[in-house]
């Protein structure tokens, strides 16, 4: 059974950068299959992040491209995501995902249950 | 990017009803890239039905999907009490992701 867990602060600073991993059990990474980060304000909608494969390659939101970058560590069978620059408005539950996008399809199939993180001074 | 407007934005409705939740595109999505999601509070979406009309690994038969082009159903034919929660449309194209806002149904 595929599962994937979030890690990370849960409360960053505005202007600093937000660190999250995700580490995924059950399944290699270097198996296929893009991995990718969604998130959620408080009671408000989905929205996608961007994916990564374990080549390396990624796509992004375009409305959070300048801000994001997500890197993959096969080894510990992990990736992560980086957002800089955060406001108030980057508060939100952060998901990961697997991306079925690899394999001709289009939609996410596991998730974690997601990370709380709170921009606060 | 292509923008999805899910209908109604709150269905209130009893257990043994028929649902019927609508999601509309901007513009044409490929069938093979429209899914839906369930959403209970606290949790995580939970994939329910993926290419606009396969249902995942797991989820019941009364759950169904369908349409194609610009308009899409979810249809759940006959409610269970675990089944009031909060569902979301997302389609793939152009690399990307966009989600609809959400529909929530309610316990009438």
């Amino acid at each position: 059974q595929v599962q994937l867990q979030e890690s990370g602060p849960g409360l960053v600073k505005p202007s600093e950068t937000l660190s999250l991993t995700c580490a995924v059990s059950g399944y290699s990474i270097s198996s296929g299959y893009y991995w990718g980060w969604i998130r959620q304000p408080p009671g408000k909608g989905l929205e996608w992040i961007g994916s990564i494969y374990h080549s390396g390659s990624t796509y992004y939101n375009p409305s959070l491209k300048s801000r994001v970058t997500i890197s993959v560590d096969t080894s510990k069978n992990q990736f992560s995501l980086k957002l800089s620059s955060v406001t108030a408005a980057d508060t939100a539950v952060y998901y990961c995902a697997r991306d079925t996008r690899g394999f001709g399809e289009g939609y996410f199939d596991y998730w974690g249950q997601g990370t709380l993180v709170t921009v606060s001074s | 990017e292509i923008v999805l407007t899910q209908s109604p934005g709150t269905l209130s409705l009893s257990p043994g009803e028929r649902a019927t939740l609508s999601c509309r595109a901007s513009q044409s999505v490929s069938s093979s890239y429209l899914a839906w999601y369930q959403q209970k509070p606290g949790q995580a979406p939970r994939l329910l039905i993926y290419g606009a009309s396969s249902r995942a690994t797991g989820i019941p038969d009364r759950f169904s999907g369908s349409g194609s082009g610009t308009d899409f159903t979810l249809t759940i034919s006959r409610l269970e009490p675990e089944d009031f929660a909060v569902y979301y449309c997302q389609q793939y194209g152009s690399s990307r992701y966009t989600f609809g806002q959400g529909t929530k149904l309610e316990i009438k």
